[in-house]
């Protein structure tokens, strides 16, 4: 069974500051990852997906994951914070459509 | 402008009522999804439909109901819940290549 785990449930970080949010998974096989962002009163949009084309995945809004097969990680990364940032971001795992698992999501809040 | 909607946003309703709650999707997926989001717990995945036969359950009580006429509308229906069931209630699709699910914004339910 495959399953994602998020380090940190709330993450706090200046505006301009760098944005670090850590994802590492289990899974048998290789896997489909992705990251999820929600606004408050809002469903979950999708900010990137990595399926194996390329390791380093560019997204929505800025943010970026990188794929690493021996750590069994996909951080998303931002290099500098806007408030608009702020929102809760969820990884997810799959191996095929029915069996996407989320992790617990990271609530992200920037500071002034 | 989102692919998936849902309705009602909002919804209030006693421990004997009967309600459904509706989500149609525009974006010719062939898979949907109902997905329940409590406070502090990971995505909860209900229901998966796929080609309009249901393929995953999840253990869910049976006061819950799903329904999916065809592959552009689902329904959530609602029965005898507990006050525990108060969440937010995702909709979801997907279309076969690529795995990734687009999501609605939800609907808040709340039993009184």
């Amino acid at each position: 069974a495959q399953s994602v785990t998020q380090l940190g449930s709330h993450v706090s970080v200046s505006e301009g500051a760098l944005v670090l949010l850590r994802c590492n998974y289990s899974s048998s096989v290789p896997p489909y990852l992705f990251w999820y962002v929600q606004y408050p009163n809002q469903g979950l949009q999708l900010l990137l997906k990595y399926t194996s084309a390329a390791t380093l995945v560019k997204g929505i809004n800025g943010f970026e994951a990188e794929f690493k097969k021996s750590e069994t990680s996909f951080h998303l990364t931002k290099p500098s914070a806007h408030m608009s940032d702020a929102a809760e971001y969820f990884c997810a795992v799959t191996r095929g459509r029915d069996d996407m698992r989320f992790g617990a999501g990271t609530r992200l809040t920037v500071k002034p | 402008e989102t692919g998936v909607t849902q309705t009602p946003r909002h919804l209030v309703m006693g421990m004997t009522n009967k309600k459904s709650l509706k989500c149609e999707q525009h974006l010719g997926h062939n898979a949907m999804y109902w997905y329940k989001q409590s406070a502090k717990k990971p995505l909860e995945l209900m229901f998966v439909y796929s080609l309009e036969e249901r393929v995953e359950n999840n253990s869910v009580p049976s006061r819950f109901s799903p329904e999916c006429p065809n592959s552009s509308h689902l329904f959530l229906h609602l029965h005898t819940l507990q006050p525990e069931d108060s969440a937010l209630y995702l909709c979801a699709s997907s279309q076969g290549s690529g795995y990734t699910i687009y999501f609605g914004e939800g609907s808040w339910l709340t039993v009184v």
